[in-house]
């Protein structure tokens, strides 16, 4: 099985700054990941499909990198509405992983 | 529009059986590999199982090989899950979500999830 490590596992920052979360895989996956972010209660919501490419509709604020084993997903001018949970899921190969999850919080 | 929506949660028994269910809306059902994804409370997201656009292949996490089994009925636009010889460790909104292959990989729908309750 692919294992996703995800870091960090939480964050604090403040509004404007720019946030880095980054996925390891245990091997390599292509660009076959996404981002997606939840906030409590809710069902998560994708941010970024194929590593790289932004979903429609989400800001341009968020983007992803990377390829292979290493991913990178950035939060730039970070907004209020953006504290949340965030996660990577490989579907590369089966079983799909997710990583671990990064919370941001408020600083 | 597009909906998801999960039925058939509930407080089941250890070693009990439930049968979850995801009626599909606004897309073509049977074009899309769908799947079930979990969340144990205050944990993180879990991919439990997976099964192809007709169904022929099915896919499962290790944790719960055995004794989950996906399927599909794609005239009535429905996804199950069967859970059979429920642990407390089962505990979990599970919610379904449809697999766009081709155009932009990746979970684009998800329904608002179901949650499930092992205890005794």
């Amino acid at each position: 099985d692919i294992q996703m490590t995800q870091s960090p596992s939480s964050l604090s920052a403040s509004v404007g700054d720019r946030v880095t979360i980054t996925c390891r895989a245990s091997q390599g996956i292509r660009n076959d990941l996404g981002w997606y972010q939840q906030k409590p209660g809710k069902a998560p919501k994708r941010l970024i499909y194929a590593a790289s490419s932004l979903q429609s509709g989400v800001p341009s604020r968020f983007s992803g990198s990377g390829s292979g084993t290493q991913f990178t997903l950035t939060i730039s001018n970070l907004q209020p509405e953006d504290f949340a949970t965030y996660y990577c899921l490989q579907h590369n190969s089966y079983p799909w992983t997710f990583g671990q999850g990064t919370k941001v919080e408020i600083k | 529009e597009e909906q998801l929506l999960e039925s058939g949660g509930g407080l089941v028994q250890p070693g009990g059986s439930l049968r979850l269910s995801c009626e599909a809306s606004g897309f073509t059902f049977s074009t899309y590999a769908m799947s079930w994804v979990r969340q144990a409370p205050g944990k993180g997201l879990e991919w439990v199982s997976g099964i192809s656009s007709r169904g022929s292949s099915a896919y499962y996490a290790e944790s719960v090989k055995g004794r989950f089994t996906i399927s599909r009925d794609n005239s009535k636009n429905s996804l199950f899950l069967q859970i059979d010889s429920l642990r407390a460790d089962d505990t979990a909104v599970y919610y379904c979500a449809k697999f766009e292959l081709y155009h932009s990989p990746g979970f684009v729908s998800w329904g608002q999830g179901t949650l499930v309750t092992v205890s005794s």
